[in-house]
């Protein structure tokens, strides 16, 4: 099956920085999805990307749907303390049927800031 | 707007016994529902999908069952828990055909 390489595992910056994190397939995925996860609380969603090429902004955090459709990436600029949690990027797959809306997660970015 | 609800948020449970965990979706008609599974780490590991009443799909063997008795209803359940049962379990909805999921706020599992 499908599977989502998400990098870096883990992140430690100093607030003000800017983070990047990116995911990568072997398979050619439909959708790229961004989602923050808070301690003790279910995921987020940030951003959602459906045309290969795009960009997409939400305040201080923008993400890419490579050119390929096998890759994404998340960018947050000048980060703060409340940036702190765990970041997965999913992607949907190009066929639909009974892979239909069965989201493949990476394996998540623990971001830690610094203040 | 639509809003996801799942309870309890925190259940200790000893070895063996029984487990109901639900979950309910309101402001959609029709939505996929889907349990997830996070152990100790991050990784989502999907443990059912449904996309409409009574239909069930597994996507891993284990100790757990799932059940849509209402379109917006989702049921995750165990007769007798196990010690890897404990984790922290999601569930979530989407509306076809964007497949963007939207999470409940989680329950936390811990099995003595």
């Amino acid at each position: 099956g499908q599977q989502l390489n998400q990098s870096p595992q883990s992140m430690f910056i100093q607030e003000g920085e800017d983070v990047s994190m990116n995911c990568t397939s072997s398979s050619i995925f439909n959708t790229w999805l961004w989602y923050k996860q808070d301690p003790g609380e279910g995921p987020v969603l940030l951003i959602a990307l459906y045309k290969a090429g795009e960009l997409t902004s939400n305040g201080r955090l923008t993400a890419q749907f490579g050119i390929t459709r096998k890759d994404s990436f998340l960018n947050i600029s000048a980060s703060i303390p409340s940036d702190v949690g765990i970041y997965f990027c999913a992607g949907l797959p190009l066929t639909g049927g009974t892979s239909y809306g069965k989201l493949t997660f990476g394996q998540g970015t623990i971001l830690t800031v610094h203040p | 707007s639509q809003t996801i609800h799942q309870w309890p948020a925190t259940l200790v449970q000893p070895v063996g016994s029984p487990l109901s965990l639900e979950c309910t979706v309101e402001g959609t008609s029709n939505p996929n529902l889907y349990w997830y599974r996070q152990a100790a780490g991050r990784g989502l590991q999907l443990l059912f999908y449904s996309v409409g009443i009574g239909q069930i799909s597994s996507e891993v063997p284990q100790n757990l069952s799932a059940s849509r008795p209402q379109d917006r209803q989702f049921i995750l359940s165990s007769k007798k828990l196990l010690l890897s049962d404990s984790g922290f379990y999601l569930c979530a909805w989407s509306v076809r055909p964007a497949g963007e999921l939207f999470f409940g706020e989680g329950s936390r599992l811990t099995v003595l």
